[in-house]
């Protein structure tokens, strides 16, 4: 298996608070992807990143934020969490190809 | 207009005949294409991946492409309950990077 992990895997936050989720991998793939994914609406590209510092935002990027200070590491933070941000969160890497992805994070934000 | 779309189904298709999945996407541009099957409360991991125009043969998975058309296919044959599962579509911009799915399609084979 490809060398991706996601942290949390689960967590449950009351709206306002602050959240950051944590992809981590060891391929050393150029490319991370944060989605989110929802009944009825598929995989939704949230930011992605081509690059140490370098990101770029995805169809469902407002009330997200992103960093990449490493190659290893791609974070995403929702500054004031909400009751429409409850969600299952999968973080993708890739070499510019295809994406293979993490296990996913179940964020509940009651 | 999305940039990715597929029928949500579901498709029910019976044990041994062929599954066909469609997909459409908008960019022209678009340049690498994906299929994806993700089981219910597991990650999506890569089937098939296609480039060119035509045909790409895997096992028993073919994936389909025509540019001019703005479409991608997915069949499966001698469908298996194994298979029942949600299938992604994905496409790539050439130079972009950004990898955008639609919003699968639900797929159950019935024994």
């Amino acid at each position: 298996d490809a060398g991706i992990t996601q942290s949390p895997r689960h967590k449950v936050t009351e709206t306002g608070t602050p959240v950051t989720l944590r992809c981590h991998q060891t391929e050393n793939h150029r490319y991370m992807y944060w989605y989110r994914q929802d009944p009825g609406h598929g995989l939704r590209l949230i930011h992605y990143s081509y690059g140490v510092k370098d990101t770029d935002k995805g169809e469902v990027s407002d009330g997200y934020s992103v960093s990449r200070s490493k190659t290893e590491d791609f974070l995403l933070t929702l500054e004031s969490a909400t009751s429409s941000q409850t969600s299952v969160y999968f973080c993708a890497i890739s070499e510019g190809t295809s994406g293979v992805f993490g296990p996913g994070t179940r964020l509940t934000v009651t | 207009q999305k940039e990715v779309e597929q029928n949500s189904g579901p498709l029910s298709v019976p044990e041994g005949a062929i599954a066909s999945l469609n997909c459409t996407y908008s960019d022209r541009v678009s340049q690498s294409f994906f299929w994806y099957r993700q089981y219910s409360g597991k990650s999506p991991e890569l089937i098939m991946s296609i480039y060119s125009n035509g045909d790409k043969e895997d096992g028993r998975f073919t994936a389909q492409l025509n540019k001019a058309s703005q479409y991608v296919s997915l069949l499966i044959r001698d469908s298996q309950p194994s298979d029942s599962a949600t299938y992604l579509c994905a496409v790539i911009r050439q130079g972009a990077q950004k990898l955008v799915f639609g919003q699968g399609t639900r797929l159950t084979i019935n024994p």
